[in-house]
C-alpha cells in the first residue's frame, strides 16, 4: 500500500466550478499535512496547511480526518490559473515529507 | 522568487561521467533536502542534512553522494549513472525546530538525462 495515495486525475472543469480532491495516508503517527501545488514544469510550493478543525484560505477549504486518515481540498469558483498538479502531502517524524504523486487539475475556459 | 537556486538547470552526461549538482539556498534555513522526481511518481526523498549533518540517506544507490560543505550549499556528486536516473532532481530547505514547521522551500530543479 502507498503511504500517500490520490486520485491522479486528470480533473478537467470549467471555469467557475467547484472540485474536490482526496487524499488517504497509511501512517497513523503522521503528525502534520499539507497540500502543496506544482504548475507544469516547475518546483512544488506550499499552498496550505490542513488542521483537524478544517481551514479556509480564500477559495480553497482543507479538511483532515485522523480516524479515517483522510484529507480533502475543496476549490471553488475555480480558475484558469488554478490548472495544476496538487500535492498530498503528510510530515512523519522528524520532520520527514512524504508526497503523494499528484492530481492533475485543468480548468478550461 | 524561490530563495533556493540550483545549477545547472539542464544536465545530460554518459553514464561513465562525473558531475555534480549545486544547490544554495538564501532563506537562512538550517536543514537541507535532495528529491528525486520522474514522471508519473511521487517525489522520493533522497538525503536530508539538518544543521550541515546527514540525517537521513534513503537507502540511495552509492553513486548519488551528497556533500553540505555549509548550512547554504549542498552539493549531490554523480558517478557511472544508469539511464533510469534520468529523473528531475529537486532540492529543498527549511527551518527545522519551528512550531507547525513543515513548510519547504524548493529550488527550480536539475533536469537530468543519462545516455
Amino acid at each position: 500500500r502507498k503511504e500517500v495515495e490520490q486520485d491522479p486525475g486528470p480533473f478537467n472543469v470549467p471555469e467557475g466550478a467547484t472540485v474536490a480532491f482526496n487524499c488517504t495516508y497509511s501512517n497513523s503517527a503522521s503528525q502534520s499535512f499539507f497540500w502543496y501545488r506544482q504548475d507544469c514544469r516547475k518546483e512544488p510550493k506550499l499552498l496550505m496547511s490542513v488542521y483537524s478543525s478544517g481551514n479556509e484560505d480564500g477559495r480553497f477549504t482543507a479538511q483532515l480526518n485522523r480516524a479515517s486518515q483522510y484529507i480533502s481540498l475543496l476549490i471553488r469558483d475555480s480558475k484558469l490559473s488554478d490548472s495544476a498538479t496538487y500535492l498530498c502531502v503528510i510530515m512523519e517524524y522528524g520532520n520527514k515529507l512524504v508526497f503523494g504523486a499528484g492530481t492533475i487539475l485543468r480548468v478550461k475556459s | 522568487e524561490t530563495g533556493v537556486t540550483q545549477t545547472p538547470r539542464h544536465l545530460v552526461m554518459g553514464m561513465t561521467n562525473k558531475k555534480s549538482l549545486k544547490c544554495e539556498q538564501h532563506l537562512g534555513h538550517n536543514a537541507m533536502y535532495w528529491y528525486k522526481q520522474s514522471a508519473k511518481k511521487p517525489l522520493e526523498l533522497m538525503f536530508v542534512y539538518s544543521l550541515e549533518e546527514r540525517v537521513e540517506n534513503n537507502s540511495v544507490p552509492s553513486r548519488f553522494s551528497p556533500e553540505c560543505p555549509n548550512s547554504s550549499h549542498l552539493f549531490l556528486h554523480l558517478h557511472t549513472l544508469q539511464p533510469e536516473d534520468s529523473a528531475l532532481y529537486l532540492c529543498a530547505s527549511s527551518h527545522l525546530g519551528l512550531a507547525g514547521g513543515g513548510e519547504q522551500f524548493f529550488g527550480p530543479g536539475t533536469r537530468l538525462t543519462v545516455l
